[in-house]
């Protein structure tokens, strides 16, 4: 296993455009977790499977943003009518339950133009 | 809710020790993690305390006081390769802090 994989690793949008980014975890790890991270910024929890099931949202996830986990394995993570305030690093982690255990992936640098 | 604080920067020169200290607020404890990301990079475990005291990882350490709700991470004969970005985080579903860039000078 090469660890957490998302794809793409950057991605330039139009705003008002919709996009879609994917993160395939590490295959036993049955916790996987969306972040949003901005220059200079900690990353900030967006969401929260465990296995297909979507566990938590953080109230700072508008209606434009959803996630999901079809299968409990890969995860994918939607933006509708992008803005320019969404353009950020978004980060997908994974997990076995333990936090020595919590790996992320290299994200997918978001720019809304 | 939870919030955390960290200093944003620190410097140091190579082969020195350097303590990046970490206060946090969470309504619930379930152990405070460290992470190290390069620029451009993902970020990286390096260390989790559940209890209290040192915690030893090769050149790095890292300390919980839960009375005190504060840790710092710790690391020995710094190299150039430290620099980086280091956060700490708290909660189950981890809340980071703002992270504190170490500048590792020659």
């Amino acid at each position: 296993d090469t660890g957490v994989s998302q794809d793409p690793r950057h991605k330039i949008t139009k705003r008002g455009q919709n996009v879609t980014f994917r993160c395939d975890p590490i295959s036993e790890h049955n916790r996987l977790y969306w972040y949003r991270q901005t220059l200079g910024q900690g990353p900030e929890f967006l969401t929260y499977f465990q296995n297909e099931a979507q566990l938590e949202k953080s109230r700072l996830l508008s209606d434009r943003f959803s996630a999901e986990r079809p299968k409990g394995s890969f995860s994918t993570l939607e933006i509708q009518r992008t803005e320019q305030g969404d353009s950020a690093m978004y980060l997908c982690a994974s997990s076995s339950g333990t936090p020595r255990g919590y790996t992320f992936g290299s994200g997918t640098r978001l720019t809304v133009v | 809710g939870q919030s955390l604080e960290q200093p944003s920067e620190v410097t140091a020169v190579e082969g020195a020790i350097v303590q990046i200290n970490c206060t946090y607020q969470t309504s619930g404890f379930y152990g405070l993690s460290w992470y190290q990301q390069h620029d451009g990079g993902a970020p990286t475990f390096l260390s989790y305390n559940a209890l209290d005291g040192l915690e030893e990882t090769g050149r790095f350490s890292s300390f919980l006081s839960r009375s005190d709700s504060y840790g710092y991470l710790l690391l020995q004969e710094l190299q150039m390769k430290d620099s980086a970005s280091y956060f700490c985080a708290v909660g189950q579903n981890f809340v980071f802090g703002p992270g504190t860039r170490l500048s590792v000078l020659p």
